[in-house]
């Protein structure tokens, strides 16, 4: 199945600071999502990437697909308290679906903590 | 409002005494999910379904049953529940992007459900 790998595990930044999470997989993907979990709470959907080379821009967040549509990451300006929380990414459970909609992976997380 | 509800959130049982976990979306979405979330494994996909009388396993399907016979509704079934299943369970549910494209568009969790095996 899938192999998907997200770095780093934990993230520990001073407020203000920048963060960054990767993520990897084995094969060539279709598409590519990201989460946020804050503590306690349920996954939210932040962004979806299809396109090869693709960057995409949520205010402080930076999304970018690779151009070999093999890894992801998320990039954040200046860290805010707000930003608290697990970042995931998902991916579809076969890597590439041709012909509908598969299940999908997610990678471990990466835990932002954030250091007034 | 459009969301995800499951219940019950909270649930302690014993092991082998099956149980329901019911989740329910009011969005008309074709894909619905199960996941369960533990400490270092991440969310792992349980069962998914892309519409009616459609389902798939996912990542970890052993140990549950899941049916599809209304587009809004997608219980978890734990027919004999052991301490492993301890877990935090999500459902989800999303549009499919239609016209071939193989992807899925936002997907909305529920709130969640604990589940105690003991």
């Amino acid at each position: 199945g899938q192999q998907v790998m997200q770095i780093p595990q934990y993230q520990h930044v001073q407020e203000g600071e920048d963060f960054t999470t990767y993520c990897n997989s084995s094969t060539t993907l279709s598409n590519i999502q990201w989460y946020k979990q804050r503590p306690g709470g349920h996954p939210v959907f932040l962004i979806q990437l299809v396109k090869s080379g693709e960057v995409k821009k949520q205010k402080r967040l930076t999304f970018q697909f690779g151009e070999a549509k093999k890894n992801s990451s998320l990039h954040i300006t200046a860290t805010q308290t707000t930003d608290v929380g697990t970042y995931f990414c998902a991916l579809p459970l076969r890597g590439y679906s041709g012909g509908g909609a598969d299940g999908l992976t997610f990678g471990k997380g990466t835990h932002l903590i954030i250091q007034p | 409002e459009a969301q995800v509800t499951q219940n019950p959130r909270y649930l302690i049982t014993v092991t082998g005494k099956k149980l329901t976990v019911t989740c329910s979306q009011n969005m008309n979405h074709e894909y619905m999910s199960w996941y369960r979330q533990d400490p270092g494994l991440g969310l792992r996909q349980i069962y998914y379904s892309m519409n009616v009388e459609v389902t798939d396993k996912g990542d970890v399907p052993e140990g549950y049953k899941v049916s599809r016979k209304e587009k809004r509704n997608f219980p978890l079934i734990l027919e004999s529940p052991s301490p492993n299943q301890t877990s935090l369970y999500f459902c989800a549910s999303s549009l499919l992007a239609g016209g071939g494209r193989p992807w899925w568009e936002t997907q909305y969790f529920g709130p969640g459900t604990r589940l105690l095996v003991l």
